[in-house]
């Protein structure tokens, strides 16, 4: 149990375009959803936690009408990047939980080339 | 299919020594990686092993055997504030991570 899957597992898409990557919790209902983006010496940064039906909340230094945020459903989260640019070429993993501060499920990822 | 297995939960002694073990059934390997993950906070990235072999540092050491589906966690002199969960990942032939369940490490005086 407490899958989560990612959609597309990578994406290539040139300088300008946005893109839409998918994070489902296949098995439960995730109240909360995360979004991270991992860095070249491995580490994660959190970008934003997402609510189902409210506003995400996003990090300092994250840009909210750059990466778009959807909760939609309780199975349902999506991340746009719009504008990409070449630096915004990165892993992005999203993880779910039952509840804020529970433990969380994390997806595959998703690798964004912008080209 | 692919698969990653650690135990649920593990309890240890300040000062003590701890080994967290993960095997994992993946679709090619490209790496294993070790994250901490205290509640509410977004995991720390703890080590990434690829090739067999053991890596030291500081207090943590992580251990690879590629051959056996394999690594484990090592937490030396333990503290408490390594009560956290620790999550193994392994990286598959199209760097996708499969993540482990976690294993929350409880540290007792």
């Amino acid at each position: 149990g407490a899958v989560v899957s990612q959609h597309p597992s990578r994406v290539i898409c040139k300088s300008g375009t946005s893109v839409k990557i998918e994070c489902r919790s296949l098995d439960f209902q995730a109240t909360t959803m995360f979004w991270y983006r991992q860095f070249p010496k491995k580490s994660l940064m959190l970008m934003a936690t997402s609510n189902e039906g409210s506003k995400a909340t996003y990090e300092q230094g994250v840009e909210k009408d750059k990466f778009l945020i959807n909760h939609a459903s309780l199975t349902l989260s999506t991340l746009t990047v719009t504008s990409a640019h070449p630096e915004d070429s990165s892993f992005y993993i999203c993880s779910a939980s039952f509840e804020d501060r529970g433990e969380q499920y994390f997806g595959p990822g998703t690798r964004l080339t912008v080209t | 299919g692919q698969n990653i297995d650690q135990p649920t939960e593990m309890t240890a002694t300040e000062g003590a020594i701890v080994q967290i073990n993960c095997t994992y059934q993946t679709s090619g390997f490209n790496g294993l990686f070790w994250y901490q993950q205290h509640a509410g906070e977004a995991p720390t990235f703890l080590s990434y092993n690829v090739l067999d072999g053991l890596e030291e540092k500081g207090r943590f050491s992580s251990f690879l055997s590629r051959s056996k589906g394999y690594s484990y966690l090592l937490l030396k002199e333990l503290q408490m504030k390594d009560s956290a969960s620790y999550l193994c990942a392994s990286e598959d032939s199209n760097y996708q991570l499969i993540w482990g369940a976690g294993t929350k490490l409880i540290i007792k005086p």
